[in-house]
């Protein structure tokens, strides 16, 4: 089974700052998607940035960025110019491909962007 | 419509009573999940119905107890639940239909269940 790991409870940056929040999962596997979502106070969860295993070139999705890294199974998110609105805690998932696979999160990290 | 829409978005029942959450979605979306979460944790995945077909059960308790009507509803039924049962339920959706499945799940706001 796969596992997705977040060391960073929590993290904090200023605003217009750049933060990366690290993630690392565990997979025997060659096909998957590996997301970012990020779930503010209003509790629902939003899609930040997704990306496809079989891909080498890193997703980007304006402010947000990823750097894969698979042969280390590493999925870090870089957010830069921090906006107050991007504080949430936010999670790594992980998923196979497939139409009904199970989506696994990480324990997630909570960001809060300060003035 | 992108959006996942979920009722009722808070529900307090008592232990011996009978209730339902309910999830709909109109964007074609092929696969349907309960997901339940607790307070700082991460989601848990209940169940997954893919094509109207219980695909996947997380070994989830008797007590709740998921339906599929059709493949734009889905509910989840709720009767002699513990207080431990409190939590945010999250209903998501997947896989567009015509076309390929990107993985994406969309997520509706949740249901806050209160069991006392």
């Amino acid at each position: 089974a796969q596992t997705v790991t977040q060391s960073q409870p929590e993290m904090s940056v200023q605003e217009a700052e750049t933060v990366t929040l690290s993630c690392t999962y565990d997979t025997s596997e060659n096909n998957y998607y590996l997301f970012w979502y990020k779930q503010p106070p209003s509790r629902q969860m939003i899609l930040v940035i997704r990306q496809e295993a079989y891909k080498q070139q890193n997703a980007t999705e304006n402010r947000f960025s990823v750097n894969f890294q698979k042969a280390a199974k590493s999925f870090s998110l870089k957010i830069s110019d921090s906006q107050l609105g991007d504080t949430a805690m936010y999670f790594c998932a992980f998923m196979y491909t497939g139409t009904a696979s199970k989506l696994t999160f990480g324990t997630g990290t909570r960001l809060q962007v300060t003035l | 419509d992108t959006e996942v829409t979920q009722t009722p978005k808070h529900l307090v029942m008592g232990m011996t009573n009978k209730k339902s959450l309910k999830c709909e979605q109109h964007m074609g979306h092929r696969a349907m999940y309960w997901y339940k979460q607790k307070a700082k944790k991460p989601p848990e995945l209940m169940f997954v119905y893919s094509y109207e077909k219980l695909s996947i059960n997380e070994s989830v308790p008797s007590r709740f107890s998921p339906e599929c009507p059709n493949s734009s509803l889905l509910n989840l039924h709720l009767h002699a639940l513990q207080p431990e049962d409190s939590a945010l339920y999250l209903c998501a959706s997947s896989g567009r239909s015509p076309g390929p499945a990107t993985g994406e799940l969309f997520f509706g706001e949740g249901s806050r269940l209160t069991v006392l």
